[in-house]
């Protein structure tokens, strides 16, 4: 069966901490590996890995993608409020298919 | 500027009827997708659209039916055989044929059935 899983589920953290949100896949004919933020409405793209190994960056956030060992890591530093929000993470896989898992609630305290 | 629009944002109904939710998109994108989004379950695909007058189920099209008409518009029915249909639903967009593309999504629709 096709899965993504997220850990953790929920999060809370200081301004400042860094933070480490996972995601694991299974699915056919694995193509990409994407993140999305989502506030309030609609989930708003941040990353999409293709490629083993290669970190991408876009300022205090950062990703990358195992593909033998099946997993992201997205990677925030200096948290502050405003990167309170619903961290998801899915997998492009076979036809135009995407999965997604769960998402990570993060919650940033002043 | 281009975008998905879903309409409305809050849609309340009683049991038994059935409801539809508009998306139109002005991205010129050939797929559209429609997802359900529960609390802790991430976003399942209902139904998705690769082209104009083609469609198929996602995970849980059950209780659901769409139609694709026109490039633009991607409606989503909510019947009455859906067993719970209360949940946010997401519609999406991305170019056709380019499975190396991000989703653009909607603001979603936030269905209340009692």
């Amino acid at each position: 069966e096709d899965k993504v899983v997220q850990s953790p589920l929920s999060l809370v953290v200081h301004e400042g901490d860094t933070v480490t949100l996972n995601c694991s896949y299974e699915v056919t004919n694995f193509r990409s590996l994407l993140w999305y933020k989502q506030e309030k409405k609609a989930p708003t793209f941040l990353f999409m890995l293709t490629s083993s190994g290669i970190e991408k960056k876009s300022g205090r956030l950062s990703s990358i993608l195992d593909k033998k060992e099946l997993f992201s890591i997205l990677n925030i530093t200096a948290t502050q409020t405003g990167d309170s929000a619903v961290y998801l993470c899915a997998a492009g896989y076979r036809n135009n298919d995407m999965r997604f898992g769960a998402g990570t609630r993060l919650t940033v305290k002043p | 500027d281009g975008g998905i629009t879903q309409s409305p944002k809050y849609l309340f109904r009683k049991e038994g009827q059935n409801v539809t939710l508009s998306c139109e998109q002005n991205l010129n994108h050939d797929a559209m997708y429609w997802y359900r989004q529960d609390p802790g379950q991430g976003l399942r695909l209902i139904y998705y659209s690769q082209i104009v007058n083609d469609f198929q189920k996602g995970d849980i099209a059950e209780g659901y039916s769409v139609s694709r008409e026109k490039k633009e518009s991607f409606p989503l029915t909510v019947t009455s055989a859906q067993k719970n249909p209360t949940a946010f639903y997401l519609c999406a967009s991305r170019p056709g044929q380019t499975y190396n593309s991000p989703l653009h999504f909607g603001n979603g629709t936030r269905l209340t059935v009692t």
